[in-house]
C-alpha cells in the first residue's frame, strides 16, 4: 500500500462543474502540498497546508489531520484546468513523498 | 511566487556520454535543494537532497557516483548524469527552498533521451 493514496485516478467533467480530489495518508505528516503538472511537465505548487483550508480562486483545499485525508476542490471547472493533480505529503525531515496523481480532463 | 529555472529543457544524448543539468533559483536563496525523476505515467521520486556547502544525500537505489549533485551556491545547483545509459531516459526536475524550510518551488524539468 503507498504511503499516500490518491482517488480518483483519472476524472473526466465538463466545463462549469465542481470537481473534487482526495487524498489520503499513512503517515506522521508536517504538512501537505498539493501541486499540478500541466502535459508540459513543468509543476506549479498549489497549496501547502498544515491544517483546516485554504483558497485561492476558484481551488479550496482542505485537510483533517486526525483522519489523514485532504481533498482539493475546484470550482466552476475549465478546460485550462486540465492537468494531473498530485498531492504530496512532507514528513519531519522535509521529505516530500508524493500521490500518483490525479489526471483531470475538462470538456467543453 | 518563486522562481526555480532548470537547463536545458530537455536533451538527447548518446549512450556513454555525460549529461549536466542546472538548477537556479532565479529570486531567493535556496538553502535546499531537490532532485526528482519522473518515470512516465509515474509519480516524482525523490533522488537526492543537497544542502548548500554539503555533500548531497541520496536516497536508497540512486548511486551517487552515477548521479553527481554539486550545490556550490545558495543560487545554484548540478545534477550530472555520468555515462548515461537509455534506463535514464527520464524526467528530472530539481525544486529549491529556502529559509525556513517551507513551500518547495519547482522547476520546469529537464527531459532526457538516452540513445
Amino acid at each position: 500500500k503507498n504511503e499516500v493514496e490518491q482517488s480518483p485516478q483519472n476524472l473526466t467533467a465538463q466545463e462549469g462543474e465542481f470537481i473534487t480530489i482526495n487524498c489520503s495518508y499513512s503517515v506522521g505528516i508536517s504538512a501537505l502540498h498539493w501541486l499540478q503538472q500541466h502535459p508540459g511537465g513543468g509543476i506549479v505548487s498549489l497549496f501547502m497546508l498544515s491544517s483546516g483550508k485554504k483558497k485561492h480562486g476558484r481551488l479550496i483545499a482542505t485537510i483533517n489531520i486526525q483522519e489523514k485525508h485532504s481533498s482539493l476542490h475546484i470550482t466552476a471547472s475549465h478546460p485550462r484546468d486540465s492537468a494531473v493533480y498530485i498531492c504530496a505529503v512532507r514528513d519531519t525531515a522535509s521529505k516530500l513523498t508524493f500521490g500518483t496523481g490525479t489526471r483531470l480532463q475538462v470538456t467543453l | 511566487g518563486a522562481v526555480v529555472s532548470q537547463h536545458p529543457s530537455w536533451v538527447i544524448c548518446k549512450s556513454g556520454t555525460s549529461v549536466k543539468i542546472e538548477c537556479r533559483s532565479l529570486d531567493f536563496q535556496a538553502t535546499t535543494m531537490f532532485w526528482y525523476r519522473q518515470f512516465p505515467k509515474q509519480s516524482l521520486m525523490l533522488m537526492a537532497t543537497s544542502n548548500e556547502g554539503s555533500k548531497a544525500t541520496y536516497e536508497q537505489g540512486v548511486e551517487k557516483d552515477k548521479f553527481l549533485i554539486n550545490h556550490a551556491s545558495l543560487t545554484l545547483s548540478t545534477l550530472t548524469v555520468t555515462s548515461a545509459h537509455p534506463e535514464d531516459s527520464s524526467f528530472y526536475i530539481c525544486s529549491a527552498s529556502g529559509r525556513p524550510l517551507e513551500t518547495q518551488y519547482f522547476g520546469p524539468g529537464t527531459r532526457l533521451l538516452v540513445l
